[in-house]
């Protein structure tokens, strides 16, 4: 059974930084492209960043929203995705979804950006 | 970058209905297209790749189709539990951009 667990969210205040975490197992990580997609309250999904496998050099991709203030790693030996943000602002509030290539989700970790 | 125009925004048909909805890509995305299904609370589902190829488990009434660049979701005969948000998403090019979502309500 695929599992994907994602955690680090929290309450955070605007210009702080946070760390989210992404726990799989049941299927090949290391053949997968892990991805970071959020979504703000009653709003639709945004991507947000994209590691590629080690055959692919662990290449790495961004939102343009963000660039600058994110960066996705990965730790094949551990299953395990990463997603590192900084600067945080209000609008960085969303629930942050890890998905392997968009066939497999988590739930889901909450991100609330506020004094 | 591709934006990705979907439309409509949110629709209310009946038990039965044929129902589509469209995201048109702003640039050729050949069919780089996802599907997503999301239901209140939960985590989108994929329900067809490749702008056109079911993916596992999803029943026989969604299929997807494309006309030129103009891809649709297409409920051949609605059904309660197809009550949800449905997003696209272009995989073509970087950075990866989703559609603005439609919600689908039942009559």
């Amino acid at each position: 059974e695929v599992q994907i667990l994602e955690t680090g969210g929290g309450l955070v205040k605007p210009g702080g930084s946070l760390r989210l975490s992404c726990a799989t197992s049941g299927f090949n990580f290391n053949d997968y492209f892990m991805n970071w997609v959020r979504q703000a309250p009653g709003k639709g999904l945004e991507w947000v960043a994209q590691i590629r496998n080690k055959n692919y050099n662990y290449a790495t991709y961004y939102a343009e929203s963000l660039e600058g203030r994110v960066t996705i790693s990965r730790d094949d030996s551990k299953s395990s995705v990463y997603l590192q943000v900084s600067s945080l602002r209000a609008e960085d509030t969303a629930i942050y979804y890890c998905t392997s290539l968009f066939l497999y989700w988590g739930q889901g970790v909450m991100v609330t950006v506020s004094s | 970058d591709i934006q990705m125009t979907q439309s409509p925004s949110s629709m209310s048909a009946s038990l039965g209905d044929r129902v589509t909805i469209t995201c048109q890509a702003s640039q050729d995305i050949g069919n780089n297209l996802i599907w997503f299904q999301q239901k209140p609370g939960k985590s989108p589902r994929p329900m067809i790749y490749y702008a056109t190829n079911l993916a596992n488990g999803v029943p026989s009434r969604f299929s997807g189709s494309r006309s030129g660049s103009d891809y649709s979701l297409t409920i051949s005969s609605l059904e309660s539990e197809d009550m949800a948000d449905y997003h696209c998403l272009q995989y073509k090019q970087y950075p990866l951009t989703f559609g603005s979502g439609t919600k689908l309500e039942i009559k």
